[in-house]
């Protein structure tokens, strides 16, 4: 298994707050997503990384930002969180023309 | 844009029946293409992949062909199992990104 971790794997948290989910990698890839899944939607690309400092938005980009200053470490920040960003977030990594996905976080915005 | 449109689920099958999930995408140029596949709980995971037209992806069983001039990607199993009942992602990979399906969820009864 690719090494991706994400952390928290599970979070509640209430309208208006700051949050910040982290993805970790052990394989040194260059690329880094983070996607959000929901019902009837799949999966959709809310930010990207192609290497430490460079980032670029995805199709679902409002309401979050992100930052990676480490090639391993790939954040993302709901800057203040809404109802609508409750979803299960993925991170993942890029191989040789594949991608591995982390185990995901549910976040639960009350 | 790119686009991928799967089926809509869920598909029920009785174990050892066929399985047939259908794919079609829209895409400039030669994008490589992809199933994944989610079990409960978990992230998502590569089942197979075809880079160019006419190549078969197939693993565990299951396979799926590039069809160019369809602009198809139907996955095919001959037999399911219990275990396979997840939810199945259908997905492209042009200009560097990841683009899914909505996914089809399979439940296969004893």
């Amino acid at each position: 298994d690719a090494g991706i971790t994400q952390s928290p794997r599970h979070k509640v948290t209430e309208t208006g707050t700051p949050v910040t989910l982290r993805c970790h990698q052990t394989e040194n890839h260059r690329y880094m997503y983070w996607y959000r899944q929901d019902p009837g939607h799949g999966l959709r690309l809310i930010h990207y990384s192609y290497g430490v400092k460079d980032t670029d938005k995805g199709e679902v980009s409002d309401g979050y930002s992100v930052s990676r200053s480490k090639t391993e470490d790939f954040l993302l920040t709901l800057e203040s969180a809404t109802s609508s960003q409750t979803s299960v977030y993925f991170c993942a990594i890029s191989g040789y023309n594949e991608q591995f996905f982390g185990p995901g976080t549910r976040l639960t915005v009350l | 844009g790119d686009s991928v449109t799967q089926m809509e689920g869920p598909v029920t099958l009785s174990e050892e029946a066929f399985l047939t999930i259908n794919c079609t995408y829209t895409a400039t140029g030669y994008p490589s293409l992809f199933w994944y596949v989610q079990y409960p709980g978990e992230g998502l995971q590569l089942l197979l992949k075809a880079t160019k037209a006419d190549d078969k992806g197939s693993n565990k069983g299951f396979e799926a062909t590039y069809r160019k001039e369809t602009t198809s990607f139907h996955l095919e199993k001959g037999s399911v199992q219990v275990s396979d009942s997840a939810v199945y992602f259908c997905a492209l990979r042009n200009t560097g990104k990841l683009i899914f399906g909505q996914g089809t969820t399979l439940q296969v009864k004893p």
